[in-house]
């Protein structure tokens, strides 16, 4: 079957390193999405990984690793608007027809001053 | 400024009637989807349209309807055989064949019962 796991929440205070992660079990994989979403907001895409290894932009990086279906979010010195959701979705194949995403339930992260 | 549009922005429905979620983008994207999210939880795939004049069913599309009658528009019709309807509904579009284009996602909807 299909299934994504993520922390349900996460504390963390200002200024301080974060590291979300998320574990994934589905029948393809064509990628892996990471979205940042503000309460009653969208969601705004933040990384994407197809091959394993770090992805880094700005304060935020995403790991990958296929062989243990596993990716985390890393994100640094954190501020107080980085209080939100955060989503981890895998693209199902084939990719290049659109691609289902297949979400988490999302990691709700307060950062604390 | 190009991106997605949902209205409306609240909207609450009567028993026994059905409701329409709009949902317009000019991204020039052809891919389009309809998300549910409950609190709490993560997005669950209501339907999705790879192209003009086609749809699939995603994994909660009982008591929903869609159309793709235009590239631009990917309306949701909540019916009245949706028994539990209240939730936040958000409307994503990407690209086809781009391999690491994400999904673009609209302000949502949030849908209640009166």
């Amino acid at each position: 079957g299909q299934n994504i796991d993520q922390p349900t929440e996460m504390t963390a205070t200002e200024g301080a390193i974060v590291q979300i992660n998320c574990t994934y079990q589905t029948s393809g994989f064509n990628g892996l999405f990471w979205y940042q979403q503000h309460a009653g907001e969208a969601p705004t895409f933040l990384s994407y990984n197809v091959l394993d290894g770090l992805e880094e932009k700005g304060r935020f990086s995403s790991f990958l690793s296929r062989s243990k279906g596993y990716s985390y979010l890393l994100l640094k010195e954190l501020q107080m608007k980085d209080s939100a959701s955060y989503l981890c979705a895998v693209r199902e194949p084939p990719w290049n027809q659109g691609g289902k995403l297949i979400f988490g339930q999302g990691t709700e992260l307060s950062v604390k001053p | 400024d190009g991106g997605i549009t949902q209205s409306p922005k609240y909207l609450f429905r009567k028993e026994g009637q059905n409701v329409t979620l709009s949902c317009e983008q000019n991204l020039n994207h052809d891919a389009m989807y309809w998300y549910r999210q409950d609190p709490g939880q993560g997005l669950r795939l209501i339907y999705y349209s790879q192209i003009v004049n086609d749809f699939q069913k995603g994994d909660i599309a009982e008591g929903y309807s869609v159309s793709r009658e235009k590239k631009e528009s990917f309306p949701l019709t909540v019916t009245s055989a949706q028994k539990n309807p209240t939730a936040f509904y958000l409307c994503a579009s990407s690209h086809r064949g781009v391999r690491n284009q994400p999904q673009h996602f609209g302000d949502g909807t949030r849908l209640s019962i009166l």
